[in-house]
């Protein structure tokens, strides 16, 4: 089974644009998480989504919204970018419930100049 | 809240030596699940061991095993016979099962392997 995958794997915007990003789970998972990883903060939790529903929030302002499609891909969207958006933000995949490991795709690296 | 600590930001090991990456975490549920994932420079996160808090016997896989003392909460990682490849870093990771996806990780200790 392919991984993983996520796309763009780089990605830089300006102050005050918005950003889409995407992520493609492993076929026949049904549930996709969200993370943003910085030095200061460390891997933070966005949000969840199982079966088009999000279902966990994690504590991000309203900037940062997702959304996830029937055949599981989800895209994550982040409006009116600050300096401080800049991160790596990682996706992962999960088969279901119950279930344990969740499977992380590479990563989207943005950069807000 | 949850939360998990990872007191060591860096440790250094000898090729083929043994070393322990220790975590702490902070919970009052009865039911959870620990984790240790690796991140290598590639950014990919891998799954390196997991733990049932129910299950009293510690897991392991290959040279990687964990010593889960829930009275302490405290979750280390053990590797073995260390290798060049072994060289990342490493995050203890928290979730409460079965419905909640929100993973909580620690801070992550930077393993250096030495040849």
């Amino acid at each position: 089974k392919a991984g993983v995958t996520q796309t763009p794997r780089y990605l830089i915007k300006t102050r005050g644009q918005q950003v889409t990003l995407s992520c493609s789970p492993i076929s026949g998972h049904r549930s996709v998480s969200w993370y943003q990883q910085t030095p200061g903060q460390g891997l933070q939790f966005l949000f969840e989504y199982f079966s088009e529903t999000q279902r966990n929030k994690g504590n991000f302002p309203g900037r940062f919204s997702g959304r996830q499609f029937s055949n599981s891909r989800s895209e994550m969207n982040v409006s009116t970018l600050e300096l401080g958006d800049s991160a790596l933000y990682l996706c992962a995949s999960m088969p279901g419930l119950p279930s344990y490991e969740q499977y992380f795709g590479p990563g989207t690296r943005l950069t807000v100049t | 809240a949850q939360t998990v600590t990872q007191s060591q930001p860096e440790m250094s090991v000898q090729e083929a030596e043994t070393v322990t990456l220790s975590c702490t975490y902070d919970t009052s549920e009865s039911d959870y699940y620990l984790f240790w994932y690796k991140q290598p420079p590639s950014r990919q996160m891998i799954l390196v061991i997991r733990q049932e808090a129910y299950k009293q016997q510690n897991a392991t896989e290959n040279r990687f095993s964990v010593n889960f003392q829930k009275a302490a909460k405290s979750f280390s990682l053990k590797i073995s016979d260390s290798q060049l490849g072994d060289a990342a870093m490493y995050f203890c990771a928290y979730r409460i099962p079965p419905y909640n996806n929100d993973m909580r990780f620690g801070a992550g200790t930077r393993l250096t392997v030495k040849p």
